[in-house]
Order: C-alpha cells, then sequence, then structure tokens
C-alpha cells in the first residue's frame, strides 16, 4: 500500500527559529492533511491541500502541495514553546476514505 | 472547523469487562467516522471505518468481536471493547469524515481520545 515517509523524525530548536519538515511518498496523493497532536490528545487539522502547487498558511504554519503530488512540506515560523508536540502528514489512500498517516516529525522548542 | 467529542477521555476498567466509547459529531453530520489505535511514540493505526446504518468495516488483523463498532445516527458512532484485558490498553481515537466538494476532497477531523486501561 500507499506510504508517507516524513522527515526529520525529531528536532531541537530554540523558540524563534523557522522550522520545517517534509513528507514524501512513491504513490501520487490528491489531498494532502498536516496534522499537530500533543500528549494526551486527539490530532488537531492544522492545514489542508487539495491542488498540486498549492500554498496555504494558517498563522504561521505555510504547507504546500508538492507539484509532482508526491510530497508536501510544512513551514512554522518564529516558534514559540506551545508550538512543541508531534506533527503529522496524512493522505487519503489511492481511491480510499481511509487516511495514510506518517510516522511524524516530534518538535521540541527551546525558551 | 469541524468538533469531534469522544466520551470517557478515560477509563480504567476490570480485566474481563466491556468498556464502551462514544464519538459524536458535534456541528455537522458524518456518514463515516473511523476508529483508530494508538500506542506510546507511534501513530495512529486503523481499527476499522464505521458507516452510518451499515457494518464496520475492519481492518487486518482487528477482532471485530472484540471490538463492537455501531454507527447508529449521523452524528454517533460507539466502539465497545468487549472482555476487556490488559493488552487492550491503549489509546483509541476516533475521526469523523467531512466531504467539502462534491467529487471527493475531504478531510477528516479527530476526537480527543479515549485512554483506556485495563487492570
Amino acid at each position: 500500500g500507499q506510504q508517507l515517509n516524513q522527515s526529520p523524525q525529531s528536532m531541537f530548536i530554540q523558540e524563534g527559529e523557522d522550522v520545517s519538515m517534509n513528507c514524501t511518498s512513491s504513490s501520487i496523493f490528491n489531498t494532502w492533511l498536516w496534522y499537530k497532536q500533543e500528549p494526551g490528545e486527539g490530532p488537531v487539522l492544522l492545514i489542508a491541500l487539495y491542488k498540486a502547487g498549492e500554498l496555504t498558511s494558517n498563522g504561521r504554519l505555510t504547507a504546500q502541495f508538492g507539484i509532482t503530488r508526491k510530497d508536501s512540506f510544512l513551514n512554522i515560523s518564529a516558534s514559540i514553546p506551545s508550538d512543541v508536540g508531534i506533527y503529522f502528514c496524512a493522505g487519503p489512500q489511492g481511491g480510499s476514505e481511509k487516511l495514510v498517516f506518517g510516522k511524524g516529525t516530534k518538535l521540541t522548542v527551546n525558551p | 472547523g469541524a468538533v469531534v467529542s469522544q466520551h470517557p477521555s478515560w477509563v480504567i476498567c476490570k480485566s474481563g469487562t466491556s468498556v464502551k466509547i462514544e464519538c459524536r459529531s458535534l456541528d455537522f453530520q458524518a456518514t463515516t467516522m473511523f476508529w483508530y489505535r494508538q500506542f506510546p511514540k507511534k501513530s495512529l493505526m486503523l481499527m476499522a471505518t464505521s458507516n452510518e446504518g451499515s457494518k464496520a468495516t475492519y481492518e487486518q488483523g482487528v477482532e471485530k468481536d472484540k471490538f463492537l463498532i455501531n454507527h447508529a445516527s449521523l452524528t454517533l458512532s460507539t466502539l465497545t471493547v468487549t472482555s476487556a484485558h490488559p493488552e487492550d490498553s491503549s489509546f483509541y481515537i476516533c475521526s469523523a469524515r467531512v466531504l467539502l466538494l462534491a467529487g471527493g476532497a475531504d478531510t477528516q477531523y479527530f476526537g480527543p481520545g479515549t485512554r483506556l486501561t485495563v487492570l
């Protein structure tokens, strides 16, 4: 089945720094979703991308749907301590309503 | 965005008992809901797809008699862990599918999760 390769696995940054993480796949995706999960909570949808080349922002977060449809990235600008959490990319498996998830990027922000 | 609630947020039960977890879409109707299980420091593992008015579709390796799913209305799906054992202890998360555009562009919104501990 389709798989999403998410990197990096973890990041340790200083408050104020910018962050970039990405997801790649060997298969084409028609939708890319980015979620953030904090300990003991369910994933929260950050950004949804539906068109190749689409660049969408949500506050300090920006995500892009790659032109090839096989990748997406998420950027966080001027990180703050509350950005801490695990960020997952996800997309529907080809022709299916089921989501396949990346393994997550664990972000730690040092004040 | 769409809001999905889960109840209870945590539950502790004795081995051999059954536990029911509810998943509700609060401000929209969801014909499809999903149930996931998440182990510590791992990604979400899909257990089953719950469709309103029909039987759930289980992923390979998930025991349908162990994890009973009922999607009785467009806003409520329930997961019942029957005869729970310590190995069933986990974080269970539901999600609801929202169809945004005709033609299939959609997304999923997740509930806050239920922490199950079986003693």
